[in-house]
């Protein structure tokens, strides 16, 4: 009954592919985001959709295309892979309300780019 | 934007001991701060919330205080045990007024190793 789930953990392709990340979160929560996490573990947030429409889209570039199906789910793919794309890409989710916003991290999945 | 700032990369601390972690922000005062614990290969995980208008907060061994006055947080591991050895990381909304699916910016961390 895991909260939110990646898949996958660990992806290692080469560059000019193309690649998505799959994520779903069971807390019911009403947005999702996408962050990156680089080599030196500075955590920052790409995306941020909530009720399936995107709220947040922070100078990242259009080779990188999130995806809401639904509220429990949000994909993340990514064209023309470059060596800068490897990091370790976390989905998370929270409840939206005034004065906070917890975020529930998935396991993150790390992207190798070579 | 809000710029976080958290004191040195790595912190070592004798177990049994108080181990203190030191969060700075600039920039315009928020609605509140949390503290995250991350180990590796994992995504973080939510530990304290406290708001604007608390001074502290107290969860077990840990203690958040919040100085809007200095832009300041302090979080406090009391009788340090190795298994509170991480990855401890600063939270702030990144909207004026926090919620509204902003999200968060995150400092850096500070990697806490308590020796035996």
């Amino acid at each position: 009954d895991t909260a939110v789930s990646q898949t996958p953990k660990y992806l290692v392709t080469q560059m000019g592919n193309d690649k998505s990340i799959k994520c779903e979160q069971n807390l019911g929560h009403d947005t999702m985001y996408w962050y990156k996490q680089d080599s030196k573990k500075f955590l920052k947030i790409m995306f941020s959709y909530n009720n399936k429409e995107l709220i947040i889209n922070e100078t990242v570039p259009n080779r990188f295309s999130p995806k809401s199906p639904d509220k429990a789910h949000l994909n993340l793919h990514i064209n023309s892979l470059e060596l800068g794309d490897s990091a370790v890409y976390f989905c998370a989710s929270s409840r939206t309300s005034a004065y906070t916003d917890t975020q529930y991290f998935g396991p993150g999945t790390r992207l190798t780019v070579l | 934007s809000q710029k976080i700032e958290q004191n040195s990369e790595a912190l070592n601390i004798q177990e049994g001991k108080t181990a203190t972690l030191t969060c700075n922000y600039t920039n315009y005062s928020p609605a509140y701060l949390q503290w995250y614990r991350q180990d590796p290969g994992r995504g973080p995980v939510f530990l304290l919330l406290i708001r604007e208008n608390e001074k502290e907060k107290r969860k077990e061994r840990l203690k958040v205080t919040f100085d809007t006055t200095l832009k300041q947080s302090l979080f406090h591991i009391t009788a340090s045990q190795p298994a509170d050895s991480a990855t401890y990381l600063c939270a702030l909304p990144r909207g004026d007024s926090g919620g509204g699916a902003d999200g968060l910016t995150f400092g850096k961390g500070t990697h806490l190793i308590i020796q035996p």
